[in-house]
């Protein structure tokens, strides 16, 4: 595709269950990130790859939250246990490079509700 | 990375010309400078990159002063469209180690008719 892909769009769960979304990067792009962002609220840092590698994982608010990249393209991110507070949109991330002078192209989001 | 600093909003009328500045007071040598912009439901876009002095594209201009400890970014005659929240990053320009993509808080800049 032309841009990054994210899925679902809209995400609803009940408390407890584990959800899974996935970002399709932009062909070529080495580079990854996800964020989560609460409604009016800044962007959060949850994890970037480098690869399939993951140098920064520090992001990530419990060991209820993984991610992982394979093939070096595709990247899922994992809530296990799902609570209430991680409703949020989910955003993913890539570029050329991990560089702060590439420019990241970001996916629509998945906005999850857990209720 | 260096830690930025931006107003939390900013309100215009439709054909003024928006100044949002950005502090980096312990921006690094290999460190650029990068503004994205978030409309509502959207994920971020990228809208300019600059190192030093000034950087002009078709959405805006970034001007940079000599010491780089703080950064400009100009949108000339805005429009209700222009309505958006504005990011202001700084990071290194080559480096796997770590996250090169950490977002403050923004500015929320409000454009009225």
């Amino acid at each position: 595709g032309a841009g990054v892909s994210q899925s679902p769009s809209n995400k609803v769960t009940e408390k407890g269950k584990d959800v899974e979304l996935r970002c399709d990067p932009i062909s070529g792009h080495t580079a990854l990130y996800w964020y989560r962002q609460s409604l009016g609220q800044g962007l959060e840092f949850l994890i970037y790859f480098q690869g399939n590698s993951a140098p920064d994982k520090s992001g990530l608010p419990s060991d209820r939250f993984s991610a992982e990249r394979t093939g070096g393209s595709v990247s899922t991110l994992t809530i296990q246990r799902t609570q209430q507070e991680d409703s949020a949109v989910y955003l993913c991330a890539s570029s050329v490079q991990g560089a702060a002078n590439t420019e990241a192209f970001f996916g629509q989001g998945t906005r999850l509700t857990v209720v | 990375l260096a830690k930025t600093t931006q107003p939390i909003s900013m309100d215009s009328y439709e054909g003024q010309e928006v100044n949002i500045t950005c502090s980096h007071n312990n921006i690094a040598t290999n460190d650029y400078i990068t503004w994205y912009q978030q409309f509502p439901s959207q994920g971020p876009r990228f809208i300019i990159q600059g190192y030093k002095t000034k950087v002009t594209n078709e959405v805006a201009s970034l001007f940079i002063p000599a010491d780089r400890k703080s950064s400009t970014l100009s949108l000339p005659r805005v429009s209700l469209s222009d309505t958006a929240v504005y990011y202001c990053l700084v990071g290194e320009g080559h480096n796997n180690a770590g996250n090169m993509l950490t977002f403050g808080g923004g500015t929320r800049l409000m454009v009225k008719p």
